[in-house]
């Protein structure tokens, strides 16, 4: 099956500083990726909408200054944490589909981000 | 306002038989449905899927039906074996709308006993 490769699976930072999680699609192109949210217990929460080669289509209540989101290829998009806090610790997953089609997204493997 | 629901956080099913796990839906313009399976610190891995013209589609164990009418579907994994233990998500999408996304459920937890 398709991969979706998401780094880094885990990573710790200071509170202020900026995290880059990178989403890249090995075996196909995605025009669209999307980035989720999980909260403990808790479903995804889809992010934001990455479009390659444009803006990105942030759902309500996510900062769209806070979670930059840069789709700059057909297989790679980045979400970057920036001045992260505490309470921005959570598992990250990236989702890609292949171009055109209606059919199964396939998932990276997420990212743990713990902001201390 | 919730449109996908898994309406049970969890269940548990002695290995061999049968799990029904069980998803609603409130969007009548879903038209496709997926079935996720999510370890802990994991990204879901797909199982299968279903379009809104069947109602049925079976991948070796995995079996999902769907009740257009009830807007209801549902995954059947027999027998059940203790690696299927997992959080599965049922997921929806409306093709019509161009962007593909993806709706989840809250998932449900299935522990197989050995």
């Amino acid at each position: 099956g398709a991969v979706v490769s998401q780094h880094p699976s885990r990573v710790i930072c200071k509170s202020g500083t900026s995290v880059k999680i990178e989403c890249r699609s090995l075996d196909f192109q995605a025009t669209t990726m999307f980035w989720y949210r999980q909260f403990p217990k808790q479903s995804l929460m889809l992010m934001a909408t990455s479009n390659e080669g444009s803006k990105a289509t942030y759902e309500q209540g996510v900062e769209k200054d806070k979670f930059l989101i840069n789709h700059a290829s057909l297989t790679l998009s980045t979400l970057t944490v920036t001045s992260a806090h505490p309470e921005d610790s959570s598992f990250y997953i990236c989702s890609a589909r292949r171009t055109g089609t209606n059919t199964e997204a396939f998932f990276g493997q997420g990212t743990r981000l713990t902001v201390v | 306002d919730q449109q996908v629901k898994q309406n049970s956080p969890s269940l548990s099913v002695q290995e061999g038989r049968i799990s029904i796990l069980n998803c609603d839906y409130t969007n009548s313009m879903f038209d496709y449905f997926l079935w996720y399976k999510k370890y802990p610190a994991e990204g879901p891995t797909f199982l299968i899927s279903i379009s809104s013209i069947k109602d049925k589609n079976e991948d070796g164990r995995f079996t999902v039906f769907l009740n257009k009418s009830a807007k209801h579907l549902s995954l059947h994994i027999v027998p059940s074996q203790p690696g299927d233990s997992a959080v599965y998500f049922c997921a929806a999408s409306d093709s019509g709308a161009g962007s593909y996304q993806l709706t989840f459920g809250k998932g449900t937890k299935l522990s197989v006993i050995p």
